[in-house]
């Protein structure tokens, strides 16, 4: 089955830089992968998705990338805010009648002062 | 602008009791599943459906039980509580479209999320 690895697992930036977030998926077949942001106490939330048949997709301050290649995506966030302190999951799915998402492990992001 | 209900917020079990999860939302979702979230582990599927009448297991489905009866409501059954389902239980459901052939999962929410404790 598939399998997506997510890395960091923990990352601080200062505010008002960007942050990079790197995900691999193994199953080639993969061909939407969806971003959440979980906040403490919270359930995950979507933020952005991207499509296998585009390499990248921008809201405001957030893009993520994809390389279908490679199998790997990312998760781009510029000019960060404090507000930006989360937990970020990857995920990735497969288009068919029995579609379910599988996530990575997470990223814990630090917007530092 | 309920979206997925979680019932109850938080329990704490006594281990070998069984207990029900509540999952329900009003979108007319037809894909719902439910999902473990641990330490370090990241959100693991237990169950899920794509309409009502039809489940099926996920990566980490052993000492639970799930049906779907209706559209709305996707409950998750402990029939024997064990300290290891110590987690945070996520619900979530999206809609399914595509051709008569092909269905893509597209855009789940998420409930609030259950704390069990199992001791």
């Amino acid at each position: 089955g598939e399998n997506v690895e997510q890395h960091p697992s923990t990352l601080s930036v200062q505010e008002g830089d960007s942050a990079v977030i790197k995900c691999t998926y193994s199953d080639s077949a993969s061909n939407y992968f969806p971003w959440y942001k979980q906040e403490l106490g919270k359930g995950p939330q979507l933020i952005i998705d991207i499509r296998s048949n585009v390499g990248e997709k921008k809201d405001q301050r957030i893009a993520v990338t994809l390389n279908k290649t490679a199998k790997h995506f990312s998760l781009h966030i510029t000019e960060t805010q404090p507000e930006d302190s989360a937990v970020y999951f990857c995920a990735a799915s497969i288009m068919n009648r029995d579609d379910k998402i599988i996530f990575g492990k997470g990223t814990r992001l630090h917007i530092l002062p | 602008n309920a979206g997925v209900t979680q019932t109850p917020k938080f329990q704490v079990l006594k281990t070998g009791q069984s207990m029900t999860l509540q999952c329900a939302q009003d979108m007319n979702h037809e894909y719902m599943s439910w999902y473990r979230q641990d330490p370090g582990m990241g959100l693991r599927l237990i169950h899920y459906s794509v309409g009502a009448g039809i489940t099926d297991q996920g990566e980490v489905p052993n000492g639970y039980n799930v049906s779907r009866s209706t559209t709305e409501d996707f409950p998750l059954r402990l029939l024997s509580a064990a300290p290891s389902q110590t987690s945070v239980y996520f619900c979530a459901s999206s809609y399914l479209s595509g051709t008569e052939h092909l269905f893509f999962n597209y855009g789940y929410t998420f409930g609030s999320g259950t704390r069990l404790t199992v001791v």
